[in-house]
């Protein structure tokens, strides 16, 4: 099993720019999740997923948009960037809710 | 919703003694709350969790307690060693099976 794989791992726009953030799991986990670390921060939760056509919002859901079209992919989008949206960005995955969130290697965007 | 800190933010210890993070949280629905380690330039990792219905666990030399009437839960790593220097979070989960993590330690083990 390859995980929690994420694409790009590193990625520079200007303000304005859109692009997409790539994530994907081969362990059949229905639950899926974006968050950002920012230093000192933590990680907040972006949008989560609990399964196939069913998103929601976390924390900081604001500038970001997300799908869910099959299991295994979870990508997020950032529509316009700021430069508010620099930060490095994980994708976690698990089975169920109270199990253990497996998360990919993140992808350090920054937005100038 | 649910409010999660985490203390020390900085941890300093010699080789082979003990470390041990504690956190609180405000929810008391609440139910589920892992640890994770993370390593420069990767991804969080679980180490360790616990469920709301046990007070007490332990794998190997990392422990983690729970006290649901406090609302506080701590990591205890015993006989440090220098591969365990990280930072270390630790989280809760509850209604809406959303993961609120803590702000982070970072543990420095001295050899």
């Amino acid at each position: 099993n390859a995980g929690v794989t994420q694409t790009p791992k590193f990625q520079v726009l200007k303000t304005g720019q859109s692009m997409t953030l790539q994530c994907a799991q081969d362990m059949n986990h229905e639950y899926m999740s974006w968050y950002r670390q920012d230093p000192g921060m933590g990680l907040r939760l972006i949008h989560y997923s609990v399964g196939a056509g069913i998103t929601d919002q976390g924390e900081v859901p604001n500038g970001y948009n997300v799908s869910r079209s099959t299991t295994e992919d979870f990508p997020l989008r950032l529509l316009s960037a700021a430069p508010s949206q620099t930060s490095v960005y994980f994708c976690a995955s698990s089975y169920a809710p109270g199990t253990g969130a497996n998360f990919g290697p993140g992808t350090r965007l920054t937005v100038t | 919703g649910e409010n999660v800190e985490q203390h020390p933010s900085t941890l300093s210890v010699q080789e082979g003694d003990s470390a041990v993070i504690k956190c609180t949280y405000s929810d008391s629905a609440s139910n589920y709350f892992p640890w994770y380690k993370q390593e420069l330039g990767k991804g969080p990792q679980l180490i360790i969790d616990i469920r709301s219905n046990v007070g007490e666990k332990k794998d190997q030399r990392i422990a983690v307690t729970l006290n649901k009437t406090a609302k506080h839960f701590s990591l205890h790593i015993t006989e440090t060693q220098p591969e365990d220097s990280a930072v270390y979070f630790c989280a809760a989960q509850g209604a809406g099976n959303m993961l609120t993590f803590g702000g982070g330690t970072r543990l420095m083990v001295k050899p």
